[in-house]
């Protein structure tokens, strides 16, 4: 089954504990990115990756970092939590669509995380 | 200003009515057009991408785009109770790309009443 998979599903921690949160996709797709979810504030992109060691910022990178060192995977690295990073956190990858015009994203789950 | 505007709601509808969803953007570079649907508690999922000017259609969804106006919006015909979600509007600058820099409007919610 095509599918993203985040892991863990719910995480509470506290300020300062370094975190990883994993992403994995089995769809071969090139183009991975990570979203926090805040009420009110819709889906914010973090970082993403258009392909294998390629990664850029997104609107609010500050506190995280991603890395990309096989095509399947797309970790996130929470180095110093803290509570303003407790959110619902979502990977998505993305391929081509007809004739390459358009790339659908695959969401994950998400992730919710608390920081205490 | 956000970059992408969309009411918040909740957006009251009649079952078997159509749901009107609006959505405006500021950058005039942006390209490439998408709603999203997410029911509570899940993951987004695409329902509709738009990219030329006009309407394009697909079952009872359909998707308008005036680039000159910078306003997207999303019809649905014939209500169903099932379509109550959060709609989530959502822009880029690259034409063949939705991947790399996608900016979402924070959504609006919808409930159909039966």
């Amino acid at each position: 089954e095509a599918q993203v998979t985040q892991n863990p599903r719910y995480l509470i921690t506290v300020t300062g504990k370094k975190l990883t949160v994993t992403c994995s996709q089995n769809m071969n797709h090139e183009y991975m990115s990570w979203y926090r979810q805040d009420p009110g504030l819709g889906l914010r992109q973090i970082y993403y990756s258009m392909n294998v060691e390629v990664t850029d910022k997104g609107d609010v990178p500050e506190g995280y970092k991603v890395s990309r060192k096989e095509k399947r995977n797309f970790p996130l690295i929470l180095e110093s939590p803290s509570p303003n990073q407790t959110s619902l956190y979502f990977c998505a990858s993305s391929s081509p669509g007809q004739g390459g015009r358009f790339y659908e994203q695959y969401f994950g789950p998400g992730t919710r995380l608390t920081v205490t | 200003q956000k970059e992408v505007e969309q009411n918040s709601g909740p957006l009251s509808v009649p079952e078997g009515a159509i749901a009107s969803l609006n959505c405006t953007y500021s950058d005039r570079g942006s390209q490439s057009f998408f709603w999203y649907r997410q029911y509570s508690g899940k993951s987004p999922e695409l329902i509709m991408f738009i990219y030329s000017n006009g309407d394009k259609e697909d079952g009872r969804f359909t998707a308008q785009l005036n680039k000159a106006s910078q306003y997207v919006s999303l019809l649905i015909r014939d209500s169903q109770p099932s379509d109550s979600a959060t709609y989530l509007c959502a822009v880029n600058n690259f034409f063949y790309s939705s991947a790399s820099k996608i900016i979402f409007g924070s959504g609006t919610r919808l409930s159909i009443r039966p």
